[in-house]
């Protein structure tokens, strides 16, 4: 069965750290890979998203995301987090094409400390 | 402004009573997704609509029940048979994989 797994639940950083969270997904077929975030009170919201081409993804807010598909990981990253970084972010996965349920990660709760 | 509406936000019920989650969307979506949040465990995946008067189940779908009579409108029933329904409810539309979230409703059984 498709699955997706982030390694970290919970990450502590101080202010300008650098962010790596790790996202690996088991489905040998073509993918498409998104990562939400969730701040404090608000609903969910797309981060980035990749479905072909530069697997170098970039999103909203300074974060980016590599598609390596011979690991069939997408890790999300961030050269420098800020206080208002803080939120609980998931990696998901797709079917390529039509309508297919997304399937999510755990999570990781990031908790940036001024 | 388009978006998802999810109705109610807090919700409390008793045991043995069924209660039902409203989510409309005024975004011209043809899919519609019921996901259930709890700590830890991620969006499990409840029921989910591709078009109007279809629909299929989730990973979780025991205890639960949807309809789809409108394009807008997608609400989830959370039936007694339900063993652990205290959770948070997030309704979601789109296609492509792409979604769109509501706010979600928080149900707690008392």
């Amino acid at each position: 069965a498709q699955s997706v797994s982030q390694h970290n639940h919970h990450v502590i950083l101080s202010e300008a750290a650098s962010l790596e969270l790790g996202c690996n997904y088991s489905y040998g077929g073509t993918v498409n890979l998104f990562w939400y975030v969730q701040y404090p009170g608000q609903h969910l919201q797309l981060l980035l998203k990749y479905f072909s081409g530069d697997p170098l993804v970039k999103g909203i807010k300074g974060f980016e995301a590599e598609f390596i598909k011979s690991k069939f990981s997408f890790n999300l990253r961030k050269p420098s987090v800020q206080w208002s970084d803080t939120a609980e972010y998931f990696c998901a996965v797709t079917l390529s094409g039509g309508y297919n349920k997304l399937i999510f990660g755990a999570g990781t709760r990031l908790a940036v400390h001024p | 402004d388009g978006g998802i509406t999810q109705s109610p936000k807090y919700l409390f019920r008793k045991e043995g009573q069924n209660v039902t989650l409203s989510c409309e969307q005024n975004l011209n979506h043809d899919a519609m997704y019921w996901y259930r949040q709890d700590p830890g465990q991620g969006l499990r995946l409840i029921y989910y609509s591709q078009i109007v008067n279809d629909f299929q189940k989730g990973d979780i779908a025991e205890g639960y029940s949807v309809s789809r009579e409108k394009k807008e409108s997608f609400p989830l029933t959370v039936t007694s048979a339900q063993k652990n329904p205290t959770a948070f409810y997030l309704c979601a539309s789109g296609g492509s994989g792409e979604l769109f979230f509501g706010e979600g409703s928080r149900l707690t059984v008392l």
